[in-house]
């Protein structure tokens, strides 16, 4: 399995301000990935973090708006940029576990609310 | 059509009875499968991951998997009030780290 810490667990933001989420892996992994999760919703991704290359984003989402750091094997923030009320959902930041066998495990999640 | 496809519920069985829940995809390449176990509030919990045909027991859980039908599904035994929550099955594209997740089942046990 993988431990994985994030935060802020939740904030309130104001529109046209800007939150970055941090998570942390308690192991080396390559590759790490950030969802999101509307209210009464589904997960979908949003991007995958890459070590020493830039994020790959999914259709729908874009750099500008989410920008992505991936600084080392362990670490990973996500920006949330000039948010509006839309953006009021759960962050969930994942990563595969140890045994490499395809599962992911999930950060406790940020919840974001926009006013 | 959707990647994954879950009916959303809720589904309601009383305590003790057996809880059937069922999951499509739509890519035959497709190579793992799990389910994930949701509270409100809470994060997704891994509960159960299955790879090739047939079924996997782990306690009160069996997953089912049948690539030819594309046909996932989770068997909750003795379910428990504690089992009320909402179920995600994921799936593991070929050519993909990520998981692709289904929209959820939201199981309610009665007691």
């Amino acid at each position: 399995s993988a431990v994985i810490s994030q935060k802020p667990s939740r904030d309130i933001c104001q529109r046209g301000t800007s939150l970055t989420i941090q998570c942390q892996v308690d192991s080396q992994v390559t590759m790490m990935f950030w969802y999101r999760q509307q209210p009464g919703q589904s997960l979908t991704l949003i991007a995958t973090a890459n070590q020493g290359s830039e994020a790959t984003y999914e259709s729908g989402f874009v750099i500008d708006k989410f920008p992505i750091s991936r600084p080392n094997l362990t670490f990973s923030t996500l920006t949330v940029s000039n948010m509006s009320p839309e953006d009021s959902s759960i962050y969930l930041c994942s990563a595969p576990g140890t045994a490499n066998t395809g599962e992911l495990f999930f950060g406790e999640g940020s919840r974001l609310t926009v006013l | 059509q959707k990647e994954v496809e879950q009916n959303s519920g809720p589904l309601s069985v009383p305590e003790g009875a057996i809880a059937s829940l069922n999951c499509t995809y739509s890519d035959r390449g497709s190579q793992s499968f799990f389910w994930y176990r949701q509270y409100s509030g809470k994060s997704p919990e891994l509960i159960m991951s299955i790879y090739s045909n047939g079924d996997k027991e782990d306690g009160r859980f069996t997953a089912q998997l049948n690539k030819a039908s594309q046909y996932v599904s989770l068997l909750i035994r003795d379910s428990q009030p504690s089992d009320s929550a909402t179920y995600l099955c994921a799936v593991k594209r070929a050519g993909r780290r990520a998981l692709t997740f289904g929209s959820g089942t939201r199981l309610q046990v009665q007691p």
